[in-house]
């Protein structure tokens, strides 16, 4: 079955720590993969997707970057954290485009 | 460029009452799909429905039901008789083009109260 890992579900860290969040997709190959962010009482806003491995494209100017080491493996990473990046994280993956898979996201609070 | 527009932050309804959630789009594709997810408190996404822009039917799912115009570019969304349950927030997407990227466009979200 196809299924989505992201870990951890929460994460408290402070100002100028380094972050790494990261997504596995299993039952599936040459996905699509998202990073999008939430933030409080805000809407959905794309940080990152890539089609392929080694492939990313940043939607926004920020602190956090992408990789995709391995086909279904997505990282979000920071090498110093920000007030504003504070908030909750979700990855998603697709094949046809018709219908994204979310993972269960990770809630960030950086102090 | 593609937007959505969820112009309703929060609305609150007594139990039983009927309400609805306005989406507007922009897209200059001619191809797209809209889709309505709702985010409970546990913060998890859930699918509730897509509608591609050739089909323009109506759709009613339960209490649940959908209306599509291309005409007005919206995609509005209508729960009957309103449960607690249903409290949650409701997230409107666009997604279109041929470039194969797939990209989500969604609203900032339209958050749902329902009272008992």
């Amino acid at each position: 079955s196809q299924t989505i890992h992201q870990w951890p579900a929460t994460l408290v860290q402070p100002v100028g720590s380094p972050l790494s969040l990261e997504c596995t997709v299993e039952g599936t190959s040459n996905p699509n993969l998202y990073w999008y962010r939430q933030a409080a009482g805000r809407g959905l806003q794309l940080l990152f997707y890539s089609v392929g491995i080694g492939q990313i494209s940043s939607e926004v100017p920020q602190n956090l970057s992408a990789s995709r080491p391995q086909d279904r493996q997505f990282i979000l990473s920071s090498k110093k954290l920000l007030l504003s990046d504070s908030g909750f994280y979700l990855c998603a993956w697709t094949v046809t485009g018709l219908l994204y898979t979310f993972g269960s996201g990770t809630r960030l609070t950086v102090v | 460029a593609q937007k959505v527009t969820q112009a309703q932050t929060e609305i609150s309804v007594v139990e039983k009452e009927d309400v609805t959630l306005d989406c507007v789009y922009e897209t200059r594709d001619t191809t797209y799909y809209l889709f309505w997810y709702k985010q409970p408190p546990s913060g998890e996404l859930v699918f509730l429905i897509r509608r591609n822009s050739f089909d323009e039917q109506n759709e009613i799912s339960g209490r649940y039901s959908w209306n599509f115009q291309k005409s007005t570019s919206s995609f509005n969304f209508t729960i009957t008789a309103s449960q607690v349950v249903d409290s949650a927030v409701y997230f409107c997407a666009l997604s279109g083009g041929t470039s194969g990227t797939y990209k989500y466009i969604f609203g900032t979200g339209t958050r749902l109260k329902v009272l008992a």
